[in-house]
């Protein structure tokens, strides 16, 4: 498996302002993804944050409010721009390893927009 | 796209009792299929996974099935203790389409002492 930390680990925010949510793994990894869990709801992939070029979004997310960058294998960061209360969920990053359909998941951060 | 129903949502057993989630999915070429625990303030914690060209994987007290005719799996849990509860997901992913997980709606488990 993998050690996977995320920062902040929570943080509340006004309506307008971004927030950058940073992944960090103890070992390279392939893949990176980041999700959304928004209260007392599943998982929904953002995207795939692609090490060295742009991040491949899924339908309903935009790189313009959820920018991603992934500088090298073992480091990705989250950014949610122009916060709204509907923005308010817990941001979690995952990991596979090389040659390994297995995704591990960092604890979260949890985002409360007020 | 994949889309996977998980059923049922809540299920509150009596501790020593068995729990069983199931789980549906839509694509044929989905390969892969994990669970997850997650507990109150952490995030997913893999417990086990099962991969297409297998029908049933145990470990300990977990043990999943796979029927990739009809296109569901399941998760068994037996001799349940007040530590399974928790909230529980299931996902498929196909390696072709880039491992994306794609996770059912989630069963809160209240396991009663």
């Amino acid at each position: 498996s993998a050690v996977i930390s995320q920062k902040p680990s929570r943080d509340i925010c006004q309506r307008g302002t971004s927030l950058t949510i940073q992944c960090q793994v103890d070992s390279q990894v392939t893949m990176m993804f980041w999700y959304r869990q928004q209260p007392g709801q599943s998982l929904t992939l953002i995207a795939t944050a692609n090490q060295g070029s742009e991040a491949t979004y899924e339908s309903g997310f935009v790189i313009d409010k959820f920018p991603i960058s992934r500088p090298n294998l073992t480091f990705s960061t989250l950014t949610v721009s122009n916060m709204s209360p509907e923005d308010s969920s817990i941001y979690l990053c995952s990991v596979g390893l090389p040659g390994r359909e297995t995704q591990y998941f960092g604890p979260g951060t949890r985002l409360l927009v007020l | 796209g994949e889309n996977v129903e998980q059923h049922p949502s809540t299920l509150s057993v009596q501790e020593g009792d068995s729990a069983v989630i199931k789980c549906t999915y839509s694509d044929s070429a989905s390969n892969y299929f994990p669970w997850y625990k997650q507990e109150l303030g952490k995030g997913p914690q893999l417990i086990i996974d099962i991969r297409s060209n297998v029908g049933e994987k145990k470990d300990q007290r977990i043990a999943v099935t796979l029927n990739k005719t009809a296109k569901h799996f399941s998760l068994h849990i037996t001799e349940t203790q007040p530590e399974d509860s928790a909230v529980y997901f299931c996902a498929a992913s196909n390696g072709a389409a880039g491992n994306k997980l794609t996770f059912g709606g989630g069963t809160r488990v209240l396991v009663k002492p």
